[in-house]
């Protein structure tokens, strides 16, 4: 276990709705990033929060947003659902220091979204 | 895109053998990190390589780099049953700013009992 949790676990939406996903980081971690990961496919990034300001985006579109709160929980959103955003997505916790240190990624369980 | 691709894509080999993945990738990095993957859940960290490093162990894990080739391998010695997974390697590249790893497909590997 990582300490990172995530939810819910399963959620099946249907084309056109919203959805709101929840990561809770692990105690001391300053930096969450989101993945999405299809099916047979490596996790794509999405987007990093560092100290609650987005970090760094992937190719997704504005559709996807995303929030860090004080406590360093995130949240991610995704509006208009297609029925491609039907995949796994995994939020990552881990500690960004000065400079050019760079630590490990804690990762979730993951939500596996169906969109019908 | 992906920047580092696993090779082979899928391996098969019976308990007590060794399982050897490499990875490949095209601009320089910070460093790469091999990460593990049990079917439809998240990814746990094994290894973190950094630029300036040519090997690591962990245990039965063994990471060499090779920055000249941009390539990196991950050997698993003496295999179990239990190391049946996806494995991903994550380049994490030199910029300022953000540190974002990109995954390859990753390698999904079968130990038979």
């Amino acid at each position: 276990e990582t300490g990172v949790t995530q939810s819910p676990t399963h959620l099946i939406k249907t084309r056109g709705q919203q959805v709101t996903l929840r990561c809770s980081s692990q105690s001391g971690h300053n930096t969450v990033s989101w993945y999405q990961q299809a099916l047979g496919q490596g996790p794509q990034f999405i987007f990093q929060y560092y100290r609650e300001e987005e970090n760094g985006r992937g190719n997704f579109p504005p559709r996807f947003s995303g929030l860090q709160f004080p406590n360093y929980s995130s949240e991610l959103n995704v509006n208009a659902l297609e029925l491609d955003d039907s995949a796994l997505y995994l939020c990552a916790s881990s500690t960004r220091t000065s400079g050019l240190s760079y630590n490990e990624q804690f990762f979730g369980p993951g939500t596996r979204l169906t969109v019908l | 895109s992906q920047q580092g691709e696993e090779d082979p894509q899928a391996l098969s080999i019976q308990e007590g053998e060794n399982a050897t993945m490499n990875c490949s990738y095209k601009t320089s990095i910070n460093n790469l990190q091999w990460y593990r993957q049990n079917s439809g859940r998240g990814l746990v960290h094994l290894i973190l390589i950094r630029s300036n490093e040519r090997e690591k162990h962990s245990g039965r894990l063994r990471v060499t780099l090779d920055t000249s080739k941009k390539s990196s391998s991950l050997l698993i010695t003496a295999s179990r049953a239990a190391d049946t997974a996806s494995y991903f390697c994550a380049t994490v590249p030199i910029s300022g700013g953000s540190y974002i790893p990109t995954f390859g497909r990753g390698t999904s590997l079968i130990v038979h009992p």
